[in-house]
């Protein structure tokens, strides 16, 4: 069984501010893990992800997250919002045999400029 | 074009109705999967497809059938459309080859509205 918990179903900050989107999550097996992000009337992108290997990730946009197996988590960051960050973003996971992802309730971000 | 095409983009129908969403793909993957997006809820699994003879139901499948006509092609039906299924609907792919983690490719969605 899996589950993902996104801490936050809003999260607003500065246009020049630490972005920090909190995912928490639960998997019986070693995870695979998921950032995607929704713009408005768009289907869903990959930001990127974990699989194996180096613990921090780098996506597009400037994002980061890193995977920290002894807290269960998997947090979005990113240094300095934009105005085109504005979206909601959704932590994934997945595990198994049968490869399907579960996903979070997503967060909204909302950059004031 | 898009790798993951979804028709039609939006529909309004009336209670009652049968309503399909198509789905086709250009990807060459072989898993194909229906999700079904609430504001507040996240995405959830409707059905999914791991080959054309292979189809499984998700968390929430009751109301909703699918049909694997090809390898490309994967429709979702609503028998008899009712209100508290208006929601935005995702098609999504994932490559079923060695060394994959499940990562889904996402079509643009399809916005049912019932009445």
């Amino acid at each position: 069984a899996q589950s993902v918990t996104q801490l936050g179903s809003h999260v607003s900050v500065s246009e020049g501010a630490l972005v920090l989107l909190r995912c928490n999550y639960s998997s019986s097996v070693p995870p695979y893990l998921f950032w995607y992000v929704q713009y408005p009337n768009q289907g869903l992108q990959l930001l990127l992800k974990y699989t194996t290997g180096a613990t921090l990730v780098k996506g597009i946009n400037g994002f980061e997250a890193e995977f920290k197996k002894s807290e269960t988590s998997f947090h979005l960051t990113k240094p300095s919002a934009h105005m085109s960050d504005a979206a909601e973003y959704f932590c994934a996971v997945s595990g198994g045999s049968n490869y399907k992802l579960t996903f979070g309730k997503g967060t909204l971000l909302t950059v004031n400029p | 074009d898009a790798d993951v095409t979804q028709t039609p983009r939006n529909r309004i129908t009336k209670t009652g109705k049968r309503i399909m969403l198509e789905c086709s793909q250009t990807k060459g993957h072989d898993r194909m999967y229906w999700y079904r997006q609430d504001p507040g809820l996240g995405l959830q699994l409707i059905y999914y497809s791991f080959d054309v003879k292979d189809i499984n139901k998700g968390e929430i499948s009751d109301g909703y059938s699918v049909s694997r006509q090809a390898q490309a092609k994967f429709s979702l039906s609503l028998e008899s459309a009712i209100p508290n299924q208006t929601a935005l609907y995702f098609c999504a792919t994932s490559d079923a080859g060695t060394g994959n983690t499940g990562e889904l490719f996402f079509g643009e969605g399809s916005r049912l509205t019932v009445l």
